[in-house]
């Protein structure tokens, strides 16, 4: 059972960056594939990216395009902990930004384990 | 990017009831569409995949179907623990990886 417990909320300043990380219990990092979604509160849900093991020659991250340059994924397998980092911030970022494990089916991800959460709150 | 477009927005409906929810793609995504439970509080849970298979653990009453634009997950008999907002996802034409706007089950 794939268990992932992300880091707490923040309170950022408009142009700040915050960086989420996702820690991977049950399982490791590398044989996963973490993608990130956020969800504005009340709102619907918002891919953000993920590892595609099927993209390049080794797997690559894929960038939602409208995070282009502003939006970074890293992984670290040594501790089985993903981060998430988003630069530029505005109030339009305020969110909770979710970690979950893709399941790769024949074209694409859905999404079976979920980390709990992490609210960033982008305010002056 | 594909749009799925959810109705009704709000279901209010009774214990027992049958409850169908709608999920309309802009563009065909084949069977590559999954539908997930949301509470209050709490991160999506994943119920259908592939359109029609249910994940792991998720009770008979919940049915998915449906194929290339247009989808259905059906609730045949509402217990108190399904009242929440359901979305719909897609992964068949990527990046994005898409999702509906949610129809909220309420207690009627």
């Amino acid at each position: 059972q794939v268990q992932l417990i992300q880091s707490g909320a923040e309170v950022k300043k408009p142009g700040a960056s915050v960086k989420v990380s996702c820690k991977v219990s049950g399982d490791s990092l590398s044989q996963l594939s973490m993608h990130w979604v956020r969800q504005v509160p009340g709102k619907g849900l918002e891919w953000l990216g993920g590892f595609d093991p099927e993209h390049g020659n080794d797997g690559e991250t894929v960038y939602a395009q409208k995070f282009q340059g502003r939006l970074t994924m890293t992984e670290d397998t040594s501790t089985d902990t993903a981060h998430m980092e988003l630069s530029s911030l505005k109030s339009e970022d305020t969110a909770v930004y979710y970690c979950a494990t893709g399941v790769l089916r024949y074209s694409g991800f859905d999404y079976h384990d979920w980390g709990q959460g992490t609210l960033v709150t982008v305010s002056s | 990017e594909i749009v799925l477009t959810q109705s009704p927005g709000t279901l209010s409906l009774s214990l027992g009831e049958r409850a169908s929810l709608s999920c309309r793609a802009s563009q065909s995504v084949g069977s590559d569409l999954a539908w997930y439970q949301q509470k209050p509080g709490q991160a999506p849970r994943l119920l259908i995949y592939d359109a029609s298979i249910r994940a792991p653990g998720i009770p008979a009453r919940f049915r998915g179907s449906g194929s290339r634009t247009d989808f259905t997950l059906t609730i045949s008999s509402l217990e108190p623990e399904d009242f929440a907002v359901y979305f719909c996802q897609q992964h068949h034409n990527w990046p994005p990886i898409t999702f509906g706007g949610g129809t909220r089950v309420e207690i009627k």
